[in-house]
């Protein structure tokens, strides 16, 4: 069945950059998301990547897509405490479809 | 953006009595929401998919008759809890499909003692 994987722990310090990896079994996905959650929160999305592109910028967010070896990575620039959080890379079939998440990433910034 | 409301946020109840979580999209239709459950430290797992005016599709291993789910208008959709035990103790989370994307509710703690 269909399967997402991702790193379960990421430490940086603040002002570096983060970089969450993720890979994922689903070739027909449509569209790849990053969510984040923060403690006993619901879940943001930060941002979304069509499978038919390979990388998309928005602020201090860049994901990749590497749709023949199904890799997928977020990268926060310049990361701040306020980042720390649990980031979800999920995946989406057809519009209106269930997501697949993978078991999320804690990211830690200290300072 | 569209706006999903969940209640209640937390709820704390006795083992065996009922709980009642409800999800309503309240700027858009929805036809068809998702209802998700996450334990400590693991991924959201799909529990089923709420259908307006029929019956919700549950994924394998989720007992329709423990969590009954009701989808009778385009804007609410309920997930009870019957007889909750300690082992149902999860956070709860709806989602909105929609176009362009999907709503998250703000969940639902639920701890059974």
């Amino acid at each position: 069945g269909e399967d997402v994987e991702q790193s379960l722990f990421l430490s940086v310090r603040e002002g570096d950059s983060s970089v969450i990896n993720c890979t994922y079994t689903d070739s027909s996905s449509t569209y790849l998301y990053w969510y984040k959650q923060e403690p006993g929160a619901g879940l943001q999305l930060l941002t979304y990547i069509f499978s038919n592109m390979d990388m998309k910028q928005d602020q201090r967010l860049t994901v990749l897509l590497n749709k023949k070896d199904k890799h997928l990575s977020l990268r926060i620039a310049d990361t701040q405490t306020g980042d720390s959080a649990i980031y979800f890379c999920v995946e989406g079939g057809q519009a209106g479809t269930a997501l697949i998440f993978g078991k999320g990433t804690t990211l830690s910034v200290s300072s | 953006g569209a706006v999903v409301s969940q209640h209640p946020s937390w709820v704390i109840c006795k083992s065996g009595t009922s709980v009642k979580i409800e999800c309503r999209s309240l700027d858009f239709q929805a036809t068809t929401m998702f209802w998700y459950r996450q334990f400590p430290k693991q991924s959201l797992m799909l529990m089923a998919t709420s259908n307006e005016g029929s019956k919700a599709t549950y994924e394998q291993g989720v007992e329709k008759d423990k969590f009954l789910i009701n989808h009778a208008s385009l804007t609410l959709s309920t997930l009870t809890v019957t007889s909750a035990h300690p082992e149902d103790s999860s956070f709860y989370i709806c989602s909105v499909p929609r176009e362009g994307g999907y709503t998250f509710g703000s969940g639902t703690r639920l701890t059974v003692v």
